[in-house]
């Protein structure tokens, strides 16, 4: 089944420990990006990438990183969670980046930062 | 800076019926719009993608339209069920260069047995 998948879904943590969201998909697509979404402020990206090794920042990447080692994951990484960060995330992925491509979403990760 | 509203927030509907869903955008110059569905604890489905060159399209009881010269898209949803409860978003694609999708605040939708 074509998918993108999140890991974990639900995760509790604390100010300052270190964190990675995995995201996954099985469609070979090249373009990927993480949302974040927060009530009254709707869904915003972090960051996103083109293709491998080639990512760049969206509107709300502060305190966050990313990697694209491979075509299929696109790891968010939280270095030291802050509970401003306490939102769902989300990561899509699409074939590429243009005009004619539908995104795909994962089913999201809740994450509280206390 | 692109903007878009949806209305209304929310919508109860009984079994059935026919209903519309409105979104809005204050910049014509999009290069796609997408129609989500999200359901409480699960992740975005999407449910229809229109090219800035089309004017409609159609997925079983969904029919989505666009018109970019007024900035304006409406969800078109026959026969509703209460499998059709869930918050609908609409997104536009404002730049091939970051893909970035900007989306309206969504119109939760409950059908009523």
């Amino acid at each position: 089944e074509a998918q993108v998948t999140q890991n974990p879904r639900y995760l509790i943590t604390v100010t300052g420990k270190k964190l990675t969201v995995t995201c996954s998909q099985n469609m070979n697509h090249e373009y990927m990006s993480w949302y974040r979404q927060d009530p009254g402020l709707g869904l915003r990206q972090i960051y996103y990438s083109m293709n491998v090794e080639v990512t760049d920042k969206g509107d709300v990447p502060e305190g966050y990183k990313v990697s694209r080692k491979e075509k299929r994951n696109f790891p968010l990484i939280l270095e030291s969670p802050s509970p401003n960060q306490t939102s769902l995330y989300f990561c899509a992925s699409s074939l590429y980046s243009g005009v004619y491509n539908e995104q795909f979403f994962g089913p999201g990760t809740r994450l509280t930062v206390l | 800076k692109q903007e878009v509203t949806q209305i209304p927030a929310a919508l109860s509907v009984p079994e059935g019926e026919n209903l519309v869903l409105n979104c809005s955008f204050t910049d014509s110059a999009i290069y796609n719009l997408q129609w989500f569905r999200q359901d409480p604890g699960k992740g975005l489905t999407s449910l229809l993608l229109i090219q800035s060159s089309q004017r409609e399209q159609t997925s079983g009881r969904l029919n989505a339209s666009l018109d970019k010269s007024s900035g304006r898209s409406t969800l078109y949803i026959a026969a509703s069920q209460p499998g059709d409860s869930a918050t609908y978003l609409c997104a536009v694609l404002g730049s091939s260069n970051t893909g970035k999708l900007i989306f309206g605040q969504g119109t939760t939708l409950q059908v009523k047995p």
